[in-house]
């Protein structure tokens, strides 16, 4: 079985400071890894995936994500954030091979404070 | 530009009365996925279609059923929605070539069942 984990419901920032979203997961095999952001009474948008290379990973928006093998994580970064960056903040696994559905984490909601 | 539309994107239905929500995309992509979002939690995979092949989550209700009448169009059918399937509604497409596997989503829609 494949699972995710975000750690943290919330996570509070202020504008300018650096963030980190994290992520850690469990799958049989090689992981595909991604990120996707929701904005309110809106569906899920792609940021970045990790499925193989280099390690860190830039996506849409400055964020950028960094796979760490030995401890099984994929928290999600960007230098700078945002007031607009504030949103609900979803990680999801799938393994390289057989079942093709995503496993979702929990979910983290950002808020950027001004 | 190419895209994931849903229609309705608000809905609102009686108590045991069918309803369909309808996805079509226009990114030629081959997958097409169905998703039951409650309360800002994880996206629950309710099935999905590998070109013409339904693939049904074990836990997914009877209640669930949908169809994918051509490569462009997919339809998911409430049979007789209860006060319990009032979500919001995630359609999905992915190319599943290489590495692109990456989900984009529809905005959604909203099903209230009153």
């Amino acid at each position: 079985a494949q699972s995710v984990a975000q750690p943290e419901d919330q996570v509070n920032v202020a504008e300018g400071n650096p963030l980190t979203v994290k992520c850690t997961y469990s799958v049989s095999g090689n992981p595909y890894l991604f990120w996707y952001v929701q904005y309110p009474n809106r569906g899920l948008q792609f940021l970045l995936k990790y499925i193989t290379g280099d390690n860190l990973v830039k996506g849409s928006y400055g964020f950028e994500a960094e796979f760490n093998k030995s401890q099984t994580s994929f928290h999600l970064k960007k230098p700078s954030a945002l007031v607009s960056d504030s949103a609900l903040y979803f990680c999801a696994v799938r393994a390289d091979t057989g079942r093709r559905a995503l496993t979702f984490g929990s979910g983290t909601r950002l808020q950027v404070q001004p | 530009d190419a895209m994931v539309i849903q229609n309705p994107r608000y809905q609102v239905t009686q108590f045991g009365k069918p309803v369909t929500l309808s996805c079509s995309q226009t990114l030629n992509h081959n997958v097409m996925y169905w998703y039951q979002q409650k309360s800002s939690q994880a996206p629950k995979l309710l099935f999905h279609y590998y070109d013409k092949d339904f693939n049904n989550e074990a836990d997914t209700p009877d209640n669930f059923q949908s169809r994918r009448p051509n490569t462009s169009f997919c339809f998911l059918d409430i049979r007789s929605p209860g006060l319990g399937d009032a979500a919001m509604y995630l359609c999905a497409t992915s190319r599943e070539a290489g590495t692109g596997i990456e989900q984009y989503f529809g905005p959604g829609t909203r099903l209230t069942v009153t």
